[in-house]
């Protein structure tokens, strides 16, 4: 099947520690993206890559970090930076200008 | 900074019912808009997709029409189901990004 996929579905997290959220898409598209939704609250966009090796900052980055050494792949590094990581992450995927967008599953990350 | 709104923020309809989402944003200097539906729990699924020099698109019984000018874009749902209960999210876009309001939490009652 084609699409993107997103893992783990649910993530724990301790104070202090780093962790990594896994993003894979087989559609072929050049850009990927970063989202975080918050209850009452719009997505908003952590990171996001057009070509490989390439990664620009979101609205609200501090304390996330990524790679793009794939055109596949698009995981997010969650820092210990990041104050308030509790949060589901959605991960997306577009050809590069006016095109549709795809989402994955999310991930659901709990500080513990 | 592009701001999204929609009206109204949860909606409850009997099934088979027509109804009508909302949605407005700050800067008509989008390259397209998008609707998608969210399950409780999941991700995005797209809906539609109207580009900026469109004036509405149809799949299925749904229909989307966008006026760009005046910051305004409406999801027409036709004979609604109870299938059809989720979160809609109308997201325009900017170059490198998709802008999100909080949605309409649409309920269909059996």
């Amino acid at each position: 099947d084609g699409g993107i996929t997103q893992s783990p579905k649910y993530l724990f997290r301790k104070e202090g520690q780093n962790v990594t959220l896994s993003c894979e898409q087989n559609l072929n598209h050049d850009a990927m993206y970063w989202y975080r939704q918050d209850p009452g609250q719009g997505l908003r966009l952590i990171y996001y890559s057009q070509i490989v090796n390439d990664f620009q900052k979101g609205d609200i980055a501090e304390g996330y970090s990524v790679s793009r050494e794939k055109k596949e792949s698009f995981p997010l590094t969650v820092t210990s930076a990041q104050k308030n990581p509790t949060a589901f992450y959605l991960c997306a995927s577009s050809q590069i200008g006016n095109t549709e967008a795809f989402f994955g599953q999310g991930t659901r990350l709990t500080v513990v | 900074k592009q701001e999204v709104t929609q009206i109204p923020a949860a909606l409850s309809v009997p099934e088979g019912e027509n109804l009508v989402l909302n949605c407005s944003f700050t800067d008509s200097a989008i390259y397209n808009l998008q609707w998608f539906r969210q399950d409780p729990g999941k991700g995005l699924t797209s809906l539609l997709l109207i580009q900026s020099s469109q004036r509405e698109q149809t799949s299925g019984r749904l229909n989307a029409s966008l006026d760009k000018s005046s910051g305004r874009s409406t999801l027409y749902i036709a004979a609604s189901q109870p299938g059809d209960s989720a979160t809609y999210l109308c997201a325009p876009s900017g170059a490198n990004n998709l802008f999100f309001g909080t949605g309409t939490r649409l309920t269909v009652i059996p």
